[in-house]
Protein backbone atom coordinates (compact mmCIF):
# COMPACT_ATOMS: atom_id res chain seq x y z
CA UNK A 1 0.00 0.00 0.00
CA UNK A 2 1.10 3.48 -0.67
CA UNK A 3 0.53 6.52 2.30
CA UNK A 4 1.69 9.92 1.97
CA UNK A 5 2.65 11.74 5.50
CA UNK A 6 2.62 15.52 5.38
CA UNK A 7 3.67 15.94 8.94
CA UNK A 8 2.61 19.52 9.48
CA UNK A 9 -0.62 20.76 9.32
CA UNK A 10 0.16 24.50 9.36
CA UNK A 11 3.84 26.25 8.84
CA UNK A 12 3.67 29.89 9.46
CA UNK A 13 6.80 31.99 7.86
CA UNK A 14 7.73 35.78 7.87
CA UNK A 15 8.04 37.22 4.12
CA UNK A 16 11.95 36.46 2.91
CA UNK A 17 12.43 33.92 4.75
CA UNK A 18 13.06 30.07 3.31
CA UNK A 19 10.46 27.54 3.30
CA UNK A 20 10.47 23.72 3.41
CA UNK A 21 7.03 21.58 3.25
CA UNK A 22 7.94 18.56 4.36
CA UNK A 23 6.45 15.27 2.61
CA UNK A 24 7.05 11.80 3.06
CA UNK A 25 6.20 8.19 1.58
CA UNK A 26 5.55 4.74 1.92
CA UNK A 27 5.99 2.65 -1.49
CA UNK A 28 7.78 -0.33 -2.16
CA UNK A 29 7.96 0.51 -6.06
CA UNK A 30 9.12 3.62 -7.80
CA UNK A 31 6.71 6.45 -7.30
CA UNK A 32 6.17 9.25 -9.24
CA UNK A 33 5.34 12.09 -6.97
CA UNK A 34 3.30 15.30 -6.86
CA UNK A 35 3.23 18.86 -5.51
CA UNK A 36 -0.65 20.67 -5.45
CA UNK A 37 -1.17 23.80 -4.28
CA UNK A 38 -4.80 25.38 -3.60
CA UNK A 39 -4.94 29.24 -2.83
CA UNK A 40 -7.99 30.95 -1.57
CA UNK A 41 -11.04 30.54 -3.25
CA UNK A 42 -9.42 28.66 -5.91
CA UNK A 43 -9.18 25.15 -7.30
CA UNK A 44 -6.78 22.48 -6.40
CA UNK A 45 -3.76 22.79 -9.03
CA UNK A 46 -0.83 20.83 -9.93
CA UNK A 47 2.61 22.87 -8.95
CA UNK A 48 5.30 20.98 -9.85
CA UNK A 49 6.27 17.12 -10.57
CA UNK A 50 9.48 15.30 -9.46
CA UNK A 51 10.17 13.86 -12.88
CA UNK A 52 10.38 17.15 -14.49
CA UNK A 53 12.46 18.13 -12.73
CA UNK A 54 11.20 22.18 -12.99
CA UNK A 55 11.03 25.13 -10.28
CA UNK A 56 7.83 26.68 -10.08
CA UNK A 57 7.35 29.99 -8.90
CA UNK A 58 10.52 29.55 -6.86
CA UNK A 59 9.43 26.23 -5.76
CA UNK A 60 11.67 23.26 -6.31
CA UNK A 61 11.04 19.63 -4.66
CA UNK A 62 13.64 17.05 -4.64
CA UNK A 63 13.04 13.35 -4.83
CA UNK A 64 15.00 11.45 -2.03
CA UNK A 65 14.54 7.57 -2.34
CA UNK A 66 16.51 7.22 0.68
CA UNK A 67 15.13 8.89 2.87
CA UNK A 68 11.49 7.89 0.92
CA UNK A 69 10.85 12.14 0.78
CA UNK A 70 10.02 14.54 -1.61
CA UNK A 71 10.20 18.46 0.41
CA UNK A 72 9.02 21.11 -1.09
CA UNK A 73 11.11 23.91 -0.47
CA UNK A 74 11.69 28.14 -1.24
CA UNK A 75 14.40 30.04 -0.66
CA UNK A 76 12.63 32.86 0.12
CA UNK A 77 8.65 33.17 0.37
CA UNK A 78 6.59 35.81 -0.36
CA UNK A 79 2.69 36.58 0.95
CA UNK A 80 1.58 35.18 -2.20
CA UNK A 81 2.74 31.87 -1.42
CA UNK A 82 0.47 31.26 1.27
CA UNK A 83 -2.16 28.32 0.11
CA UNK A 84 -2.78 24.90 0.96
CA UNK A 85 -0.18 22.58 -0.44
CA UNK A 86 -0.99 18.83 -1.16
CA UNK A 87 2.13 16.29 -1.49
CA UNK A 88 0.23 13.26 -4.01
CA UNK A 89 2.12 9.77 -5.42
CA UNK A 90 1.19 7.67 -8.17
CA UNK A 91 2.50 4.46 -8.23
CA UNK A 92 4.48 3.54 -11.37
CA UNK A 93 2.98 0.23 -12.02
CA UNK A 94 -0.54 -0.78 -11.33
CA UNK A 95 -2.75 1.17 -10.56
CA UNK A 96 -1.23 5.04 -11.09
CA UNK A 97 -4.45 6.42 -9.11
CA UNK A 98 -2.72 9.27 -6.89
CA UNK A 99 -2.43 9.33 -3.24
CA UNK A 100 -2.89 12.27 -1.53
CA UNK A 101 -1.68 13.81 1.77
CA UNK A 102 -3.65 15.51 4.46
CA UNK A 103 -2.06 19.02 3.11
CA UNK A 104 0.32 21.80 4.95
CA UNK A 105 -1.34 24.76 5.39
CA UNK A 106 1.42 27.95 4.35
CA UNK A 107 1.12 31.36 6.27
CA UNK A 108 3.33 33.66 5.14
CA UNK A 109 3.39 37.14 6.94
CA UNK A 110 4.54 40.15 5.95
CA UNK B 1 -9.13 25.96 -23.22
CA UNK B 2 -11.73 25.47 -21.15
CA UNK B 3 -10.98 23.87 -17.71
CA UNK B 4 -12.64 21.74 -15.69
CA UNK B 5 -16.15 22.58 -15.09
CA UNK B 6 -18.51 21.07 -11.96
CA UNK B 7 -21.89 21.51 -11.86
CA UNK B 8 -23.83 22.38 -9.47
CA UNK B 9 -20.92 24.71 -7.14
CA UNK B 10 -23.59 24.18 -3.79
CA UNK B 11 -26.07 21.73 -3.16
CA UNK B 12 -28.23 21.24 -0.22
CA UNK B 13 -30.29 17.85 0.17
CA UNK B 14 -32.08 16.08 2.82
CA UNK B 15 -30.95 12.85 4.73
CA UNK B 16 -32.20 9.77 2.86
CA UNK B 17 -32.20 11.68 -1.11
CA UNK B 18 -30.29 11.51 -3.26
CA UNK B 19 -27.72 14.17 -5.94
CA UNK B 20 -26.30 13.52 -8.84
CA UNK B 21 -23.14 16.09 -9.68
CA UNK B 22 -21.49 16.36 -13.09
CA UNK B 23 -18.53 16.99 -14.26
CA UNK B 24 -16.93 18.26 -17.82
CA UNK B 25 -13.17 17.72 -18.47
CA UNK B 26 -10.66 19.68 -20.64
CA UNK B 27 -11.23 18.74 -23.77
CA UNK B 28 -9.35 15.78 -25.12
CA UNK B 29 -9.24 14.70 -21.70
CA UNK B 30 -10.41 11.08 -21.61
CA UNK B 31 -9.98 10.04 -17.52
CA UNK B 32 -12.23 11.42 -15.45
CA UNK B 33 -11.40 10.65 -11.57
CA UNK B 34 -13.74 11.68 -8.51
CA UNK B 35 -12.43 12.74 -4.81
CA UNK B 36 -14.58 13.54 -1.89
CA UNK B 37 -12.50 16.44 0.49
CA UNK B 38 -13.07 16.61 3.87
CA UNK B 39 -11.14 18.43 6.72
CA UNK B 40 -11.08 15.31 8.81
CA UNK B 41 -9.91 12.57 5.68
CA UNK B 42 -8.52 15.18 3.42
CA UNK B 43 -8.81 13.62 -0.27
CA UNK B 44 -10.05 10.40 -0.85
CA UNK B 45 -10.39 8.54 -4.07
CA UNK B 46 -13.61 7.47 -5.11
CA UNK B 47 -13.41 6.16 -8.62
CA UNK B 48 -12.34 7.11 -12.30
CA UNK B 49 -13.47 6.52 -15.68
CA UNK B 50 -11.76 6.08 -19.07
CA UNK B 51 -13.67 5.72 -22.13
CA UNK B 52 -17.34 5.30 -20.74
CA UNK B 53 -15.71 2.43 -18.32
CA UNK B 54 -14.63 2.42 -14.76
CA UNK B 55 -11.02 1.80 -14.77
CA UNK B 56 -10.41 2.20 -11.20
CA UNK B 57 -12.81 2.34 -7.41
CA UNK B 58 -11.71 3.40 -4.17
CA UNK B 59 -13.36 2.30 -0.70
CA UNK B 60 -16.33 3.69 -0.87
CA UNK B 61 -19.96 1.99 -0.39
CA UNK B 62 -22.17 0.95 -3.65
CA UNK B 63 -24.07 4.18 -2.97
CA UNK B 64 -20.95 6.23 -4.35
CA UNK B 65 -22.03 5.28 -8.21
CA UNK B 66 -20.84 7.58 -11.48
CA UNK B 67 -20.68 6.74 -15.31
CA UNK B 68 -19.18 9.01 -18.41
CA UNK B 69 -20.30 9.59 -21.11
CA UNK B 70 -18.86 9.14 -24.79
CA UNK B 71 -18.29 13.14 -24.87
CA UNK B 72 -15.90 12.12 -21.47
CA UNK B 73 -18.61 14.14 -19.60
CA UNK B 74 -18.84 12.17 -16.21
CA UNK B 75 -21.73 11.78 -13.36
CA UNK B 76 -21.40 10.74 -10.01
CA UNK B 77 -24.63 9.68 -8.06
CA UNK B 78 -24.99 9.14 -4.31
CA UNK B 79 -27.98 7.60 -3.10
CA UNK B 80 -29.51 7.70 0.05
CA UNK B 81 -27.60 10.21 1.49
CA UNK B 82 -26.11 10.24 4.83
CA UNK B 83 -25.08 13.39 7.14
CA UNK B 84 -21.29 12.14 6.91
CA UNK B 85 -21.44 12.51 2.84
CA UNK B 86 -21.17 16.31 3.38
CA UNK B 87 -18.05 17.24 1.43
CA UNK B 88 -16.28 19.06 -1.13
CA UNK B 89 -16.24 16.63 -4.19
CA UNK B 90 -13.64 17.07 -6.65
CA UNK B 91 -13.29 16.08 -10.52
CA UNK B 92 -9.95 15.75 -11.66
CA UNK B 93 -9.07 14.99 -15.63
CA UNK B 94 -6.02 14.07 -17.62
CA UNK B 95 -4.85 12.89 -20.26
CA UNK B 96 -4.27 9.25 -20.62
CA UNK B 97 -2.95 8.41 -16.72
CA UNK B 98 -2.28 10.38 -13.69
CA UNK B 99 1.45 10.27 -14.24
CA UNK B 100 0.95 13.65 -15.92
CA UNK B 101 -1.18 15.02 -12.61
CA UNK B 102 -4.26 16.18 -12.68
CA UNK B 103 -6.71 19.29 -13.79
CA UNK B 104 -8.90 19.52 -10.83
CA UNK B 105 -12.34 21.61 -11.21
CA UNK B 106 -13.60 23.73 -8.61
CA UNK B 107 -15.89 21.23 -7.02
CA UNK B 108 -19.34 20.63 -5.64
CA UNK B 109 -20.19 21.61 -2.14
CA UNK B 110 -22.45 19.35 -0.96
CA UNK B 111 -24.29 20.13 2.53
CA UNK B 112 -26.75 17.08 4.20
CA UNK B 113 -28.96 17.94 6.51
Amino acid sequence: AQRVTQPEKLLSVFKGAPVELKCNYSYSGSPELFWYVQYSRQRLQLLLRHISRESIKGFTADLNKGETSFHLKKPFAQEEDSAMYYCALSASGGSYIPTFGRGTSLIVHP
Amino acid sequence: KAGVTQTPRYLIKTRGQQVTLSCSPISGHRSVSWYQQTPGQGLQFLFEYFSETQRNKGNFPGRFSGRQFSNSRSEMNVSTLELGDSALYLCASSTETGFNGYTFGSGTRLTVV
